[in-house]
């Protein structure tokens, strides 16, 4: 199974700076998903990271405030841009697809002071 | 929305007993997977089962799936302090590439 190493692990923030969140992976995947868990809720999926073209996102997501970049197949960042305290959550990447166990990262926990 | 609902919300049960947590869905899918989480971390991966199949274990774990009901229910056998976790139900659904994750259940192990 995939070994995921997602950095930071945690960070505190100012209102309206940006935290890129690192995600790599010991073997090359095709699918890496970035999820968003607001305090005691669920897993929200954000985006779906693509090799080789612009993430796809799902609904109430935009590129301009959750920008995804990955460059291969191993790596993929998350930034969460013009932070407010509303941003406030646990971000997680994971790999695999939908017909087989997901991976997950240990997860950032960001706090927006 | 969310696709998975699980039920109870919370659930505290001393060591040893069994721990049932139940999913509902809404949308037609090809598996379902159950997942761990401990103290905010990631998650752990479980048991999948698919939509052709009523029932799997994997050592005290057993989950059933009832496509007819859009439901599915984990049982955790002879708890112990370290199951303590959240425990969330996923569903693939039509459109998406990722999974939708359900709520949660909190399950708390008395010792």
């Amino acid at each position: 199974s995939a070994v995921i190493s997602q950095k930071p692990s945690r960070d505190i923030c100012q209102r309206g700076t940006s935290l890129t969140i690192q995600c790599q992976v010991d073997s090359q995947v095709t699918m890496m998903f970035w999820y968003r868990q607001q305090p005691g809720q669920s897993l929200t999926l954000i985006a779906t990271a693509n090799q080789g073209s612009e993430a796809t996102y799902e609904s109430g997501f935009v590129i301009d405030k959750f920008p995804i970049s990955r460059p291969n197949l191993t790596f993929s960042t998350l930034t969460v841009s013009n932070l407010s305290p509303e941003d406030s959550s646990i971000y997680l990447c994971s790999v695999g697809t939908v017909n087989s166990p997901l991976h997950f990262g240990n997860g950032t926990r960001l706090t927006v002071t | 929305s969310q696709q998975g609902e699980e039920d109870p919300q919370a659930l505290s049960i001393q060591e040893g007993e069994n721990a049932t947590m139940n999913c509902s869905y809404k949308t037609s899918i090809n598996n379902l997977q159950w997942y761990r989480q401990n103290s905010g971390r990631g998650l752990v991966h479980l048991i999948l089962i698919r939509s052709n199949e009523r029932e799997k274990h994997s050592g005290r774990l057993r989950v059933t799936l009832d496509t007819s009901k859009k439901s599915s229910s984990l049982l955790i056998t002879a708890s112990r302090a370290a199951d303590t976790a959240s425990y969330f139900c996923a569903t693939d659904s039509s459109g998406a590439d990722g999974l939708t994750f359900g709520k949660g259940t909190h399950l708390i192990i008395q010792p």
